[in-house]
């Protein structure tokens, strides 16, 4: 199984500062790599798949970056809707055998 | 728009089996993949498995392996996900989710259901 390890488990930033969060895999996934965002009693939400494509409607200010074993999610100026918890998530597997990151939760400053 | 509804808050006896439906409206076919993806009280997401529902072909987590089953029915646009010999630690919500893919499985999903909380409790 590869697991997927995020850093930092908690990241306090002030509005309009930019966040960075990281994802690493146990082996090398490639490009296969999404990230999610969930906000406290919701369904997770698509921001960002083969590791730096945008979901449909997600604004320019999330980008990913990376590839192999190191990913990069990147918010250029933090929004108040944007405090939530990020998960990354790989599906380099055939069959498919996709596991989760334990999530970063990002906090007001 | 594309919908994934889920039914009610279910609560189960330790050692018996749940089976959670999933079902389709809007602009979604048959040929895209539900996937079934829970999450315990305070924890992060797991995926537990998938189903294209045209072709009927499931892939499963390990974890799972011996104690799931996803099916489908078309007629209804319904997925349905069960689970058995449940544990205490099977408590969670459990969310149904459409892959991107067309026909197969690409791994990232764009719509989710609402989730339905499942409590294993004697």
């Amino acid at each position: 199984e590869i697991v997927m390890t995020q850093s930092p488990a908690t990241l306090s930033v002030s509005p309009g500062e930019r966040a960075t969060l990281a994802c690493r895999a146990s082996q090398g996934i490639s490009s296969n790599l999404a990230w999610y965002q969930q906000k406290s009693g919701q369904a997770p939400r698509l921001l960002i798949y083969g590791a730096s494509t945008r979901a449909t409607g997600i604004p320019a200010r999330f980008s990913g970056s990376g590839s192999g074993t190191e990913f990069t999610l990147t918010i250029s100026s933090l929004q108040s809707e944007d405090f939530a918890v990020y998960y990354c998530q790989q599906y380099s597997d055939w069959p498919p055998a996709y596991t989760f990151g334990q999530g970063t939760k990002l906090e007001i400053k | 728009q594309v919908h994934l509804v889920q039914s009610g808050a279910d609560v189960k006896k330790p050692g018996s089996s749940v089976k959670v439906p999933c079902k389709a409206s809007g602009g979604t076919t048959n040929k895209y993949a539900i996937n079934w993806v829970r999450q315990a009280p305070g924890q992060g997401l797991e995926w537990m498995g998938g189903i294209i529902p045209f072709f009927g072909v499931a892939h499963y987590a390990h974890k799972f392996q011996d104690r799931i089953t996803i099916t489908a029915d078309e007629s209804t646009r319904t997925t349905f996900m069960e689970l058995s010999s449940l544990r205490s630690d099977d408590t969670a919500v459990y969310y149904c989710a459409r892959d991107l893919g067309f026909e197969e499985f690409l791994g990232y999903f764009d719509y989710w259901g609402q989730g339905v909380l499942v409590t294993v409790s004697s």
